[in-house]
């Protein structure tokens, strides 16, 4: 079981930039979350997808946040444009079916924004 | 709306007392009630969970958990602290929604 991989593991972008950051779940899983980590907000559950649909989006900031999931092995979270408050550390977490089921988490995606 | 307290900033402890790090919780229905911890640059580490039953729960680490139902509280315990529990401790809960919500995190400081 290699756990939740994210990809990349630091960003540097430009105010304006667009940005990708990646989430490979747990095989087997069926629900996976993005949560972003600030010294501000604490964490921030975002979005999160049953079966690879959006089941709630509330936590997305603004329309310049958009999350997919083609498929139960891929999330990509993406960001346009991006500005310096999107400065942040952003996981991805998988779990089994089931509110008993623990969250699995990735090393995270640390987001610099200038 | 489900939502979790963690009272304290930061914990200060000796090393070889015992430990414990606060959290409420406000749930509708039945709380399915966890605590992670997560140590710099890394994500949240699954530490243990409460389903139901016996309110002791044990979990990693030689952590565990008591739940109080008629307190709502879920306090994360230890009996002798080491320094590499020195971490960020996070409970939370988990609702009908599937939605984990966590709380706003505890620094567990242990002094040698």
């Amino acid at each position: 079981d290699a756990g939740v991989i994210q990809s990349p593991r630091h960003e540097v972008t430009e105010m304006g930039q667009e940005v990708t950051l990646r989430c490979k779940p747990i095989s087997g899983h069926d629900y996976l979350f993005w949560y972003r980590q600030t010294m501000m907000r604490g964490l921030e559950l975002l979005i999160y997808f049953n079966n690879n649909v959006p089941i709630d989006d509330s936590g997305m900031p603004e329309d310049r946040f958009s999350a997919k999931m083609p498929n139960a092995s891929f999330s990509t979270l993406k960001i346009q444009p991006s500005e310096p408050r999107d400065s942040a550390v952003y996981f991805c977490a998988s779990s089994l079916v089931g509110s008993n089921s623990p969250l699995h988490f990735g090393n995270g995606t640390r987001l610099t924004v200038t | 709306a489900q939502s979790v307290a963690q009272p304290e900033d930061q914990v200060n402890v000796a090393e070889g007392n015992p430990l414990t790090v606060k959290c409420t919780y406000s749930v509708s229905g039945n709380p399915y009630l966890f605590w992670y911890v997560q140590y710099p640059n890394r994500g949240l580490q699954f530490l243990l969970k409460y389903i139901t039953g016996d309110n002791l729960v044990k979990g990693s680490y030689g952590f565990e958990a008591e739940f109080n139902k008629s307190q709502t509280s879920f306090h994360l315990k230890k009996p002798s602290a080491l320094v590499s529990d020195s971490a960020l401790y996070f409970c939370a809960v988990r609702g009908t929604t599937n939605k984990l919500i966590f709380g706003t995190g505890t620094l567990l400081a242990v002094q040698p």
